[in-house]
């Protein structure tokens, strides 16, 4: 499925290298942050979070950094590897009453990895 | 569990005729979303259900739209009628209590 939109970022990298993708937020009342990637013809699938009052999290080759002075998030992927190619979206989340969350999706950049 | 089912995968239909999207959530997720996807909008949340209840439906577009989740187990997406800036990809997810949105694979949606 078609998820580029005609102004989407894209950042290219060699394989190997580590990459990092940045997001800007507007609303500082969001309750956590969330990364999705999304591989062409698939649906949104979740990443990392990090709540908003934490400034860092580390996953398995992946780390989210969130600097609220500035509402800026940023994902880093050590050692890009060919698999990691597709859109990443950063999505603020708001806890709704009754405990579920309600997604805004940033509008995504697509990363590309050279061999 | 199979994941979020959504069906059909690609749909393409004339303007003016109703167009209903299916989803099945993971077994035992207690919301369910409806997304919309296009190149200029990005991803917009249409509307949330809460154990089979609609919540938020601000997020759809006009009364042409219209969700139902009947049961636990399944919910539509139906537009009636369709015209063509409702072509798009139509996203279901569903989550637990506190957990993260599961989605499905999506149904891309053609009017002509």
């Amino acid at each position: 499925g078609e998820n580029v939109g005609l102004h989407l970022p894209t950042l290219s990298v060699q394989e190997g290298d580590n990459s990092i993708i940045n997001c800007a937020y507007s609303n500082s009342a969001s309750d956590y942050f969330i990364w999705y990637k999304q591989e062409s013809g698939k649906g949104p699938q979740f990443i990392i979070d990090i709540r908003s009052n934490m400034d860092k999290r580390q996953g398995q080759r992946v780390t989210v950094l969130l600097n609220k002075t500035v509402k800026h998030l940023s994902l880093q992927i050590a050692a890009t590897q060919p698999g990691d190619s597709a859109v990443y979206f950063c999505a603020e989340t708001f806890i709704l009453t009754g405990g579920g969350n309600k997604l805004t999706f940033g509008t995504g950049t697509q990363l590309k990895v050279e061999l | 569990d199979a994941g979020v089912i959504q069906s059909p995968r690609h749909e393409v239909t004339e303007m003016g005729q109703e167009v209903t999207l299916r989803c099945k959530p993971i077994s035992g997720h207690d919301y369910l979303f409806w997304y919309r996807q296009t190149m200029m909008r990005g991803l917009e949340l249409l509307i949330y259900f809460n154990n089979n209840v609609p919540i938020d439906d601000s997020g759809m577009p006009e009364d042409r739209f219209s969700a139902k989740m009947p049961n636990a187990s399944f919910s539509t997406l139906k537009i009636q009628p369709s015209e063509p800036r409702d072509s798009a990809v139509y996203f279901c997810a569903s989550s637990l209590t506190g957990g993260e949105a599961f989605f499905g694979q999506g149904t891309r949606l053609t009017v002509v």
